[in-house]
C-alpha cells in the first residue's frame, strides 16, 4: 500500500509558466511534508516543507500547498525555468520519527525553453 | 557544496562477494543516518535508519543480515551488501537530517551498485 503518490510521473511545461506538481497522502499520521528535487545520478537536494499546521509555505519562486483534509498537497513554481527540470518526490514524515520519510514516486518536470 | 558524501560513487562486482558503502557527513554530526535504496523509475525505499552508537532498525522486508549497516562514528556509516547477487544491483543512498529533531535531511551524491 503506497502511502504517499505522485500520480503524474512527468509534466512538461513552458519556460515562464507555472508548474503544478502534485502530491496525495493516504495516512492521517502524517504531519510534516517535504518536497525534494533530484537531478540524474545524484541525490535529492531539500527544497521546500511544510508542517500540517499550515496551508502554504513559500520560499522565493516554490510554494507549496496542503490540504488536510484532502490529503493533498502540490507545489507550484512560478515563474519556471529550464533549470528546473529534474525529478520532483514528495515526502511525508510523522513527529517522533524525524527524519524518516515516506517518498513518492517522483514527477519528471521538463521546462522548455 | 555538498555535506554528505558517499564512496565509491560506482562499483561493479561479482556474485557472491560483499561490496562496502560508506557515507559521510562533512562538517556536521549525524547521531542518525537513512540508507535508501532506488529502483529505476521508482521511489526511494527506505532500507534502514543507521543510529550512532547501536544497531540499525531495518524496515520490514529487508534482510539484515544480507545488508550489514554500521555507524562507527558520528560522521560514518557505512552499508555492507554481503554475498551480492543481481538483484542488488541498485542506486543505494544515504541521508542525515539537518540537524537533531528536524525532518529536513541531506543526501548523498548515491552509490550505483553492478552485480554481475
Amino acid at each position: 500500500d503506497q502511502q504517499v503518490k505522485q500520480n503524474s510521473p512527468s509534466l512538461s511545461v513552458q519556460e515562464g509558466r507555472i508548474s503544478i506538481l502534485n502530491c496525495d497522502y493516504t495516512n492521517s499520521m502524517f504531519d510534516y511534508f517535504l518536497w525534494y528535487k533530484k537531478y540524474p545520478a545524484e541525490g535529492p537536494t531539500f527544497l521546500i516543507s511544510i508542517s500540517s499546521i499550515k496551508d502554504k509555505n513559500e520560499d522565493g519562486r516554490f510554494t507549496v500547498f496542503l490540504n488536510k483534509s484532502a490529503k493533498h498537497l502540490s507545489l507550484h513554481i512560478v515563474p519556471s525555468q529550464p533549470g528546473d527540470s529534474a525529478v520532483y518526490f514528495c515526502a511525508a514524515s510523522i513527529i517522533g520519527n524525524a527524519g524518516k520519510s515516506t517518498f513518492g514516486d517522483g514527477t519528471t518536470l521538463t521546462v522548455k525553453p | 557544496g555538498a555535506v554528505v558524501s558517499q564512496h565509491p560513487s560506482r562499483v561493479i562486482c561479482k556474485s557472491g562477494t560483499s561490496v562496502k558503502i560508506e557515507c559521510r557527513s562533512l562538517d556536521f554530526q549525524a547521531t542518525t543516518m537513512f540508507w535508501y535504496r532506488q529502483f529505476p523509475k521508482q521511489s526511494l525505499m527506505l532500507m534502514a535508519t543507521s543510529n550512532e552508537g547501536s544497531k540499525a532498525t531495518y524496515e520490514q522486508g529487508v534482510e539484515k543480515d544480507k545488508f550489514l549497516i554500521n555507524h562507527a562514528s558520528l560522521t560514518l556509516s557505512t552499508l555492507t551488501v554481503t554475498s551480492a547477487h543481481p538483484e542488488d544491483s541498485s542506486f543505494y543512498i544515504c541521508s542525515a537530517p539537518l540537524g537533531q529533531g528536524v525532518y529536513e535531511q541531506y543526501f548523498g551524491p548515491g552509490t550505483r551498485l553492478t552485480v554481475t
